[in-house]
């Protein structure tokens, strides 16, 4: 099963920021949060990651909670173009091997 | 770098034909994954790799089979195709280690009539 939890769907304006959370309760002390999406049917596309600090490049923002049971993906000026599925992901280690177990995402639209 | 390439692109197979995608990716990454993506769903980890000769098995992995004899090529073998499998597959990899970036191919489109 997947570890993370995301809304359905999400949709913001233009311009604005677009705040997409993501729940992971069970998550272990060496396992990071990674944030993909995905346009229409293309390949996954890289976001951001983090451990247990807030964490920003030029696409985005990733703020994780203290307890680093949650965290939020800020886009801080959506734009058209960032319509797409966002996935969260919990980069799960067992037996020293690393399983990548997708959630359902959150299909974010931008409205114009 | 080429990433991680995927083919075919496109594929219609009919009901009980066998078929083989293909992955190769050109970063000397030790772990491969391969998803499928049915039509508005998430993906779906069918088998992964952790190296050369080491192969596991994901959440959804009945109907398929890996091999892995080169750190480079990871295909994956449908024996007797089904309605059920149609859907998108992807393949993707990444170095040991946490914190390392995953790459995706672009996907492979599978019916099967």
């Amino acid at each position: 099963d997947a570890k993370t939890t995301q809304p359905t769907s999400m949709d913001c304006a233009e311009g604005r920021a677009a705040n997409l959370p993501c729940n992971h309760s069970t998550i272990s002390g060496n396992e990071y949060v990674y944030w993909y999406r995905q346009i229409h049917s293309q390949g996954p596309q890289y976001i951001i990651h983090g451990l247990k600090n807030n964490e920003t490049n030029e696409m985005a923002s990733l703020i994780i909670t203290e307890d680093r049971k949650s965290s939020t993906l800020i886009l801080p000026h959506a734009t058209l173009r960032d319509t797409a599925v966002y996935y969260c992901i919990v980069r799960v280690a067992e037996d020293s091997s690393y399983k990548l177990i997708f959630g359902s995402g959150t299909r974010l639209l931008v409205r114009p | 770098n080429a990433g991680v390439t995927q083919t075919p692109k496109f594929r219609i197979l009919k009901i009980g034909q066998s078929m083989t995608l293909q992955c190769a990716q050109d970063m000397n990454h030790n772990y491969m994954y391969w998803y499928r993506q049915d039509p508005g769903m998430g993906l779906k980890l069918i088998y992964y790799s952790v190296g050369a000769g080491i192969t596991d098995k994901g959440e959804v992995p009945n109907g398929y089979n890996v091999s892995r004899s080169t750190t480079e090529d990871f295909p994956l073998r449908l024996e007797l195709a089904a309605p059920s499998q149609t859907s998108v597959y992807f393949c993707a990899s990444t170095r040991p280690g946490v914190g390392n970036t995953i790459y995706f191919g672009e996907g492979s489109w599978l019916t099967v009539v």
